[in-house]
C-alpha cells in the first residue's frame, strides 16, 4: 500500500535550519510529483512546495521563497525539504503528499496539483 | 493568488442528514476544484476531485457539484464517521490554495 513517512521535524530556533525527509514505499516513486503542505496549529491547510517526478520542475509559496528548497532522491525513495531562515510563523504540522499526475506531452508538463496519498506529518516548532 | 471561501465554517448535524458546504474562488478556476476531509490529529483524505469526481474507495454518500466559481460538496446521510473537518482546494493556479475549512460537528 502507498506510504508517506514524515521525519526530521523537532524545536529550532528563529532563524535555524532544519531539513525534513519523506520516505515512500508501495509506489513507484520515480513516476509521481510530490508535495509539501503545512498546518499551523489550529489553522488551516497552506501549500508550501511541489516537485515533478524527475526534480526538473519546482515551485513553492510565496511565503517560503528564497528560504526553503524541495528536492528529492529517486534512488532513495526520498523527498526533502531543507528549511532556513526559520521564522515562529513556519511553525506547523509539515506534511508529504503525493501528486495522481505528473507528465511530459507536446503541450508541456501536467500536473494533477491535488494530494491522492498524504503522510502523517511531521511537527516543526520555531521558537526560542 | 486565487482565494478559496468556505462557507459555513462550521455546523452541526444530526446522523442522517443532508449537509451542503460552499466554496467559493476568486476567479474562475474550470472545475479545478478538490475537496479532502480531515480528522482531528490525523492528516487530510482526498474525497473528491475534478469538481465531481469521487475518489477511489470514498463512499458515494459524498458527491460534488458546480463550476467557474462556486462549488459544492454535499454529504447524503450523515454517518457519524462523517464528523471532521472539510477543505476545498484549488488545482487551477500553480500557487495552490485551500479554502478555510468548515467543522462539522454533532448536534
Amino acid at each position: 500500500q502507498v506510504q508517506l513517512v514524515e521525519s526530521g521535524g523537532g524545536v529550532v530556533q528563529p532563524g535555524g535550519s532544519l531539513r525534513l525527509s519523506c520516505a515512500a514505499s508501495g509506489f513507484i516513486f520515480s513516476t509521481y510529483g510530490i508535495h509539501w503542505v503545512r498546518q499551523a496549529p489550529g489553522k488551516g491547510l497552506e501549500w508550501v512546495a511541489a516537485i515533478s517526478y524527475d526534480g526538473n520542475k519546482k515551485h513553492d509559496a510565496d511565503s517560503v521563497k528564497g528560504r526553503f528548497s524541495i528536492s528529492r532522491d529517486n534512488s532513495k525513495n526520498t523527498l526533502y525539504l531543507q528549511m532556513n531562515s526559520l521564522r515562529s510563523e513556519d511553525t506547523a504540522v509539515y506534511y508529504c503528499a503525493r501528486d495522481p499526475i505528473n507528465y511530459y506531452d507536446s503541450s508541456g508538463f501536467h500536473w494533477g496539483y491535488y494530494f491522492d496519498y498524504w503522510g502523517q506529518g511531521t511537527l516543526v516548532t520555531v521558537s526560542s | 493568488d486565487i482565494q478559496m471561501t468556505q462557507s459555513p465554517s462550521s455546523l452541526s448535524a444530526s446522523v442522517g442528514d443532508r449537509v451542503t458546504i460552499t466554496c467559493r474562488a476568486s476567479q474562475r478556476i474550470i472545475n479545478n476544484l478538490n475537496w479532502y476531509q480531515q480528522k482531528p490529529g490525523k492528516a487530510p483524505k482526498l474525497l473528491i476531485y475534478a469538481a465531481s469526481s469521487l475518489q477511489s474507495g470514498v463512499p458515494s454518500s459524498f458527491s460534488g457539484s458546480g463550476s467557474g466559481t462556486d462549488f459544492t460538496l454535499t454529504i447524503n446521510s450523515l454517518q457519524p464517521e462523517d464528523f471532521a473537518t472539510y477543505y476545498c482546494q484549488q488545482s487551477y493556479s500553480p500557487t495552490l490554495t485551500f479554502g478555510g475549512g468548515t467543522k462539522v460537528e454533532i448536534k
